[in-house]
């Protein structure tokens, strides 16, 4: 069970388009999901914590019109990576709260700016 | 400034030995701490959490300790497997409205030679 995925596994876009990336929980209702970004050799940045019917919350230096999130039902958020530049090229990885103290996390998103 | 700091460097062992990993923290003052695996291109996949009136805990071959004085954590995993190869991850949970964020510390890559 608490299994999280993610849609697509990669993407490459050309600068200035968008791209967006599905995190579904597959067996389980997940009021709050949360959306992290990962840098090679890096770890894991909190970028938004994301409810059901509510707007997100995002980490300080996160620009909220950049990274649109949406979670529009008890098993789909999504992040849509607005003008992507190269420098947002990154491991974008979804989890879902489950248990208290507990994250089902999703495969990631690796996404490539060109 | 709030710190979560990991071995930076890969740490290498023979198959059969015990691995040990450790995870410092400085001003943070957490209620939980987690561990998790990650494999290349991978999410995070939760091991073990432990509480801070909590000392050790145990599941098969892994075992982790919190010492809330010290600031730190250690995770071992023994008899050793190369299956167990991969990047660790400590991370912390807050208090209070923090409870559902997870703070991760940079990970140390394990490498367990045959």
């Amino acid at each position: 069970g608490a299994v999280v995925s993610q849609h697509p596994s990669w993407v490459i876009c050309k600068s200035g388009t968008s791209v967006k990336i599905e995190c579904r929980s597959l067996d389980f209702q997940a009021t709050t999901m949360f959306w992290y970004r990962q840098f090679p050799k890096q770890s894991l940045m909190l970028m938004a914590t994301s409810n059901e019917g509510s707007k997100a919350t995002y980490e300080q230096g996160v620009e909220k019109d950049k990274f649109l999130i949406n979670h529009a039902s008890l098993t789909l958020s999504t992040l849509t990576v607005t003008s992507a530049h190269p420098e947002d090229s990154s491991f974008y990885i979804c989890s879902a709260k489950g248990l208290p103290y507990e994250q089902y996390f999703g495969p990631g998103t690796r996404l490539t700016v060109t | 400034s709030q710190k979560i700091e990991q071995n930076s460097e890969a740490l290498n062992i023979q198959e059969g030995k015990t691995a040990t990993l450790t995870c410092n923290y400085t001003n943070y003052s957490p209620a939980y701490l987690q561990w998790y695996r990650q494999d290349p291109g991978r999410g995070p996949v939760f091991l073990l959490l432990i509480r801070e009136n909590e000392k050790e805990k145990r599941k098969e071959r892994l075992k982790v300790t919190f010492d809330t004085t010290l600031k730190q954590s250690l995770f071992h995993i023994t008899a050793s497997q190369p299956a167990d190869s991969a990047t660790y991850l400590c991370a912390l949970i807050g208090r209070g409205g923090a409870t559902n964020k997870l703070i991760f510390g940079t990970g140390t890559l394990l490498a367990v030679q045959p």
